[in-house]
């Protein structure tokens, strides 16, 4: 069946410092992808997403690449802020289906 | 306008009670889809319906849980008989479904935390 899999956490790093969060996948067909984040007592939010191989997807200066070759969709950032602190979860959507199967979860604490 | 709201936000109960949560989706968004986290570990899915039917029911873990969907809006998940491995937040996502299949994206709710004493 279709899994993700994601770095364990939790990452801790300096305000201004590169962010890099790897995810990989496992899947049938050509599923589309996508980040999510959960900020301290909020719900899940999307952060971007990618449907097809090669496809960017970016927001709030975070970036992932669908690659297909490696079967990965890293997410980053050139410099993370005090309030990027969250959990961030890489999830897929399957070709053939409707569900969304999550990895789970990497906290990220940043720091002054 | 209004996103996916649930209720309750919090739900205490004793072993073996009966609990019905509730999920109010986005207006017109035909899928619901229901899921589970328990502490420290990613979404588990259980449940999707297109429009009122579910054609994915695959991740429910037993028979005591059971949903139901009704007027294309609200939805109800219901445990049976609730045990403590039941704890966990149960949150609900709507999206506009069938219509935009690929690249489909799903707005989640709050979620209600249930506590299973």
């Amino acid at each position: 069946g279709d899994s993700v899999t994601q770095m364990e956490g939790p990452v801790t790093l300096s305000e201004e410092a590169f962010l890099t969060i790897n995810c990989t996948y496992t899947a049938t067909g050509y599923p589309s992808l996508f980040w999510y984040v959960q900020y301290p007592g909020e719900g899940l939010q999307l952060l971007l997403k990618a449907t097809k191989a090669d496809d960017k997807g970016s927001n709030k200066g975070f970036e992932a690449t669908y690659r297909k070759e490696t079967t990965s969709f890293h997410l980053e950032k050139g410099s993370v802020q005090v309030s990027d602190s969250a959990v961030y979860f890489c999830a897929l959507k399957g070709g053939g289906g409707n569900k969304l199967t999550f990895g789970t979860g990497t906290q990220l604490k940043v720091e002054l | 306008g209004a996103g996916v709201s649930q209720s309750p936000s919090n739900k205490v109960t004793e072993k073996g009670k009966d609990v019905e949560l509730r999920c109010d989706p986005i207006s017109g968004h035909t899928a619901l889809y229901w899921y589970r986290q328990r502490l420290g570990q990613g979404l588990e899915f259980l449940i999707y319906f297109q429009g009122n039917s579910a054609p994915d029911k695959s991740g429910l873990p037993s028979d005591r849980f059971s949903a139901e969907r009704t007027g294309e809006s609200v939805s109800t998940l219901t445990i049976q008989r609730t045990q403590q491995e039941d704890s966990a937040v149960y949150l609900c996502a709507s999206s506009l479904g069938e219509l935009i299949p690929r690249g489909d994206t799903q707005y989640f709710g709050p979620g209600t935390r249930l506590t299973v004493l």
